[in-house]
């Protein structure tokens, strides 16, 4: 049972276009990370949001976090080829131990020139 | 700053061998993490150590795999004896939570192995 579910699991779209995808749960998590993943390459961190309701802008990527902790989006606006790669949400479950930190399956992000 | 490294990079080897990934961590962090990535199931966690010591190992597969982090700056994850379904990319990641760390994971580049 994965405790994250993101969607869509893929999605392929041109460059200048607007997307979200989605990272769903049962649970509360006490913080939410979102990292993407370049081919041949370990994750790396975009943001972590920690408040309900938070929203985090890294220039064209908005994070957003629900407002109970259970639910994240990430919104690219005008998408560019760079933005290709994996994307993953992270999640510490709020009655876990600290450390244990529950990764989603990630959207494959592909723009096209 | 170096980041995480692992070693090796790719390893092909038979069924039935035994297989040994390395890790060194960033250093000053206290924590780190041993993760499996495939297709069928994403990044999956196999153990974590806080301060050289294992704290869950729950997500080991069987008693096939052990892990080992006999100081700080160094850890192995063996595989003994490999089988074709053990093939995936083993990532090695390490975080500073304790004072006052972010929680974040740097992640090596990856292990590939393949098991024939």
């Amino acid at each position: 049972t994965q405790l994250l579910e993101q969607s869509p699991q893929f999605l392929s779209i041109q460059e200048g276009e607007n997307l979200t995808v989605y990272c769903n749960s049962s649970s509360v998590f006490s913080s939410l990370q979102w990292y993407r993943q370049e081919p041949g390459e370990g994750p790396v961190l975009l943001v972590t949001v920690v408040t309900g309701g938070e929203v985090k802008k890294l220039k064209r990527l908005t994070f957003q976090f629900g407002d109970a902790r259970k639910d994240s989006s990430l919104h690219i606006t005008a998408a560019q080829p760079g933005d290709t790669g994996l994307y993953l949400c992270a999640g510490i479950d709020r009655g876990s131990t600290l450390g244990r930190l529950y990764f989603g399956r990630g959207t494959q992000l592909t723009v096209w020139p | 700053d170096a980041g995480v490294i692992q070693s090796p990079r790719h390893e092909v080897t038979e069924m039935g061998q035994e297989v040994t990934l390395r890790c060194k961590p960033i250093s000053g962090h206290d924590y780190l993490f041993w993760y499996r990535q495939t297709m069928m199931r994403g990044l999956e966690l196999l153990i974590y150590f806080n301060n050289n010591v294992p704290i869950d190992d729950s997500g080991m597969p069987e008693d096939r795999f052990s892990a080992k982090m006999p100081n700080a700056s160094f850890s192995t994850l063996k595989i003994q004896p490999s089988e074709p379904r053990d093939s995936a990319v083993y990532f090695c990641a390490s975080s500073l939570i304790g004072s006052g760390g972010t929680g974040e994971l740097f992640f090596g580049e990856g292990s590939r192995l393949t098991v024939l």
